[in-house]
């Protein structure tokens, strides 16, 4: 079983629609769990960076975690056009670990 | 101009080759990684490096080797390019901190 699992989509939606997507991991270790963006023939930008269980909001975007299903989110509020990109999980336990990424989900969002 | 710049920006090379792919970052950031993305199968880490001093290999090392000429130079070479190395190449920098890694633009490399 692959640390990070994430399903890779497509995920198609109409504009003004709520998005949510998800990863699951296995190693107990992780702390740190982030969500990326990449559009196409771009490098992945940073989006939204949580420290260990809980929410947190910014703008139309809210990431959860839930540490104890090792289960976290990135919800979408009036998905826009301009958020049609790959979205990546990542995460990494304390100390000098690297990240560890899913495989992305690439998003849709048909005006 | 960018903060992570990748060169080249496309490569297409032949069975065999030495390759090397070069990455520059002016962010002063100490840490540089590598990775490789293939559809389906999301980024990997091939090689981190926490210092000019510190090289550590990642998930899929095998067949490849690093540089870490300066604090913001880190390239990644392959020794005998295979065609299953046909993929799109990141460069990444981060802080001691590490919560957040800025990537380049990407080098999209081709084995024939």
């Amino acid at each position: 079983q692959k640390e990070v699992e994430q399903d890779p989509g497509p995920l198609s939606v109409p504009e003004g629609a709520i998005v949510s997507l998800n990863c699951t991991y296995s190693n107990s270790a992780f702390q740190y769990f982030m969500w990326y963006r990449q559009y196409s023939r771009k490098g992945p930008e940073l989006l939204m960076y949580t420290y260990s269980s809980g929410n947190k909001e910014d703008g139309r975007f809210t990431a959860q975690v839930d540490k104890s299903s090792k289960y976290i989110s990135l919800f979408i509020r009036d998905s826009q056009p301009s958020d049609s990109a790959t979205y990546l999980c990542a995460m990494r336990g304390t100390g000098n670990t690297p990240l560890v990424f899913g495989k992305g989900t690439r998003l849709s969002v048909i005006a | 101009d960018a903060d992570v710049t990748q060169t080249p920006r496309n490569r297409i090379t032949k069975t065999g080759k030495r390759i090397m792919l070069e990455c520059s970052q002016t962010k002063g950031h100490d840490r540089m990684y590598w990775y490789r993305q293939d559809p389906g199968l999301g980024l990997r880490l091939i090689y981190y490096s926490f210092d000019v001093k510190d090289i550590n290999k990642g998930e899929i090392s095998d067949g490849y080797s690093v540089s870490r000429q300066a604090q913001a130079k880190f390239s990644l070479s392959l020794e005998s390019a295979i065609p299953n190395q046909t993929a799109l190449y990141f460069c990444a920098t981060s802080d001691l901190a590490d919560n957040e890694q800025f990537f380049g633009p990407g080098t999209r490399l081709t084995v024939l």
